[in-house]
């Protein structure tokens, strides 16, 4: 079985501060790892994903994470927030047992002016 | 089409009655998924196709809830006698590849209120 854990549904940052959003996960093989962003009023769209090689990731909008399989975390950095920025992440796992991915409950980021 | 297309947008129905929600993938995507995003919770995986392999139906909550797929183009998901708790966003997303390790590319949803 697979899980993802969010720690924090909501995260508050000022613009140009560091931005981090957790994803802990849970897999009995090794897993592919996804950040999905979700915009208001619009759909998700993958932010980034992880599969193989590289343990950093890098995505659009500056947005990267790392693979610690030791932690088993992938969680989501970006070095400097900016208003457009404001959303909902999703961390998503899957793995070659299953097909379909299973996400976390969602991070609500807001950034402050 | 460019993207995953949904209808309708939005749906309100009364408890008791039945829904139908549509989802038009992306063309040549052989896979489809369906999800459920209750407010402010996760994406509740429901129900997966590929091909013309059997679904994968593990994550339909009920026998009240069933999907079908015409070979790799619409999918209908429908809901008998629906019940408040069925209140959500439904998301359709389709992809190219037979394992999760390529991107799905997700409609807008489908907000479904019952009353």
């Amino acid at each position: 079985a697979q899980s993802v854990t969010q720690l924090g549904s909501h995260v508050s940052v000022s613009e140009g501060a560091l931005v981090l959003l957790r994803c802990n996960y849970s897999s009995s093989v090794p897993p592919y790892l996804f950040w999905y962003v979700q915009y208001p009023n619009q759909g998700l769209q993958l932010l980034l994903k992880y599969t193989t090689g590289a343990t950093l990731v890098k995505g659009i909008n500056g947005f990267e994470a790392e693979f610690k399989k030791s932690e088993t975390s992938f969680h989501l950095t970006k070095p400097s927030a900016h208003m457009s920025d404001a959303a909902e992440y999703f961390c998503a796992v899957s793995d070659t047992g299953r097909r379909a991915l299973t996400f976390g409950s969602g991070t609500r980021l807001q950034v402050q002016p | 089409g460019a993207g995953v297309s949904q209808s309708p947008s939005n749906k309100v129905t009364e408890k008791g009655k039945d829904v139908e929600l549509r989802c038009d993938p992306i063309s040549g995507h052989t896979a489809l998924y369906w999800y459920r995003q209750r407010l402010g919770q996760g994406l509740e995986f429901l129900i997966y196709f590929q091909g013309n392999s059997a679904p994968d139906k593990s994550g339909l909550p009920s026998d009240r809830f069933s999907a079908e797929r015409t070979g790799e183009s619409v999918s209908t998901l429908t809901i008998q006698r629906t019940q408040q708790e069925d209140s959500a966003v439904y998301l359709c997303a389709s992809s190219l590849a037979r394992i999760m390790n390529t991107e799905a590319f997700f409609g807008q949803g489908t907000r479904l209120t019952v009353v």
